[in-house]
């Protein structure tokens, strides 16, 4: 299925570190969405994205979309034990769809 | 404000079987779109219901099938499952005259042996 490319795939990091990670396609996209998604549980939103190049943070977390629309960054600072998750990005096309398609997920752990 | 909700958690089916599973839209959304998580993946695009009807449909067979109701609660029905239907399905809902913002419950893990 179709997929974006999201990257790294997975990291470890201390406690304490930021984090940034991205999602890239060669497809124009009108709304990004960052989830967290834990074991066991479904995504949970973080950060809603609707204009090309809006910064938008919710605490620790800051989101941007990018300037050509074909891109999103999700940076994490000062990263804590709780943050360990799957970090999913999901874009909605600007060909008046309404499905959105999710990115390949960034598999984070801390060490503390 | 009861989030989006899904039943049941856990199912295991043989090949061949039937299965439907429910979902409860967050309060006050209008909107349910399905997905499935296979291990390791992200959420494909099932498809999405709104006003009782499915309005767009990802690259998944007829066998995936679903319905809304008039409370705006959601079914996925999957006929003649396979061994790869294994996965994560997962309920998001919506609201059509919003941002299409989903939110997502925690999701049904659906085994087929």
């Amino acid at each position: 299925g179709q997929q974006l490319n999201q990257s790294p795939q997975s990291m470890f990091i201390q406690e304490g570190e930021d984090v940034s990670m991205n999602c890239t396609s060669s497809s124009i996209f009108n709304t990004w969405l960052w989830y967290k998604q834990e074991p066991g549980e479904g995504p949970v939103l973080l950060i809603a994205l609707y204009k090309a190049g809006e910064l938008t943070s919710n605490g620790r977390l800051t989101a941007q979309f990018g300037i050509t629309r074909k891109d999103s960054f999700l940076n994490i600072s000062a990263s804590i034990p709780s943050d360990v998750g799957i970090y999913f990005c999901a874009g909605q096309l600007a060909s008046g769809t309404y499905k959105y398609i999710f990115g390949t997920g960034t598999r984070l752990k801390v060490l503390a | 404000d009861a989030g989006v909700t899904q039943s049941p958690t856990h199912l295991i089916k043989t090949r061949g079987q039937q299965v439907t599973l429910r979902c409860s839209p967050k309060s006050g959304h209008d909107t349910v779109s399905w997905y499935q998580q296979a291990l390791g993946q992200g959420p494909q695009f099932i498809f999405q219901y709104y006003e009782e009807e499915e309005r767009q449909r990802g690259n998944f067979p007829d066998r995936f099938s679903g319905h809304q109701f008039p409370n705006y609660s959601s079914e996925l029905n999957v006929n003649a499952l396979l061994l790869g239907d294994s996965a994560l399905y997962l309920c998001a809902s919506s609201l059509d005259r919003g941002q299409n913002i989903q939110y997502f419950g925690a999701g049904t893990r659906l085994s087929v042996l």
